[in-house]
């Protein structure tokens, strides 16, 4: 079962904020979160085990609530470079085990941002 | 630096004529994966492989066969494509084996059945 991401698309203004979520139907030990430019490859961005801490990079953070199951990227004073379609993708391998690189992904959420 | 070769980038094609896209990978990776990528559904996993000669389903194979008879190679094979089979392909590697180990994607193959 894929995890469901929302919002399907969000555009904003440089230096405006956003979040975009990843909520799964199954318990999960790791979440990643990559970002794919128009015509290009998905690039890693993070991932948040279960117990970990919050992950940064750069002005992209997200958090993991195992409990319910859901992921957040926090997307802070976004610029142009931001644009993109981000992807979850969910591992519900237990912690220590193998994954394989067997994720599965959300649809994606489009991010558009202006000047 | 870890690469993901695929060819070709582009392959159109006719109902039920066998074709092969090929994946190289130059770093020994052990765990390699093919996605494909459609409008509004995402990317979902085809088929992956844990080491040489050892693969498994994932979870759209039907239409797809993968084989893995040397560890930097891992070719799609589609015996005989149909139009919903049109597609954005994409053969990963994982740069581990554990939970947090990220996939480092190709550039993509896009097919299209006629």
């Amino acid at each position: 079962q894929q995890p469901v991401q929302s919002p399907q698309a969000v555009i904003l203004r440089e230096g405006e904020d956003a979040v975009i979520n990843c909520s799964s139907s199954k318990a999960l030990y790791s979440v990643h979160w990559y970002r794919q430019k128009h015509g290009e490859a998905p690039v890693f961005l993070m991932i948040l085990l279960k117990g970990g801490e919050q992950k940064g990079h750069e002005k992209i953070s997200a958090s993991f609530n195992e409990k319910k199951q859901q992921s957040s990227l926090y997307l802070t004073a976004s610029q142009l470079s931001y644009s993109g379609t981000y992807f979850c993708g969910t591992d519900p391998s237990r912690a220590g085990g193998t994954s394989y690189g067997k994720l599965t992904f959300g649809q994606g959420t489009i991010l558009t941002v202006h000047p | 630096e870890a690469q993901v070769t695929q060819n070709p980038r582009y392959l159109i094609t006719v109902t039920g004529k066998k074709l092969t896209v090929t994946c190289s990978q130059n770093m020994n990776h052990e765990y390699m994966s093919w996605y494909r990528q459609d409008p509004g559904l995402g990317l979902r996993q085809i088929y992956y492989s844990m080491n040489v000669e050892v693969t498994d389903k994932g979870d759209v194979p039907e239409g797809y066969k993968v084989s893995r008879k040397e560890k930097r190679n891992f070719p799609l094979i589609l015996e005989s494509p149909s139009p919903n089979q049109t597609s954005l392909y994409f053969c990963a590697i994982t740069w581990g084996a554990n939970v947090n180990s990220p996939l480092h994607f190709g550039n993509g193959t896009r097919l299209t059945v006629t």
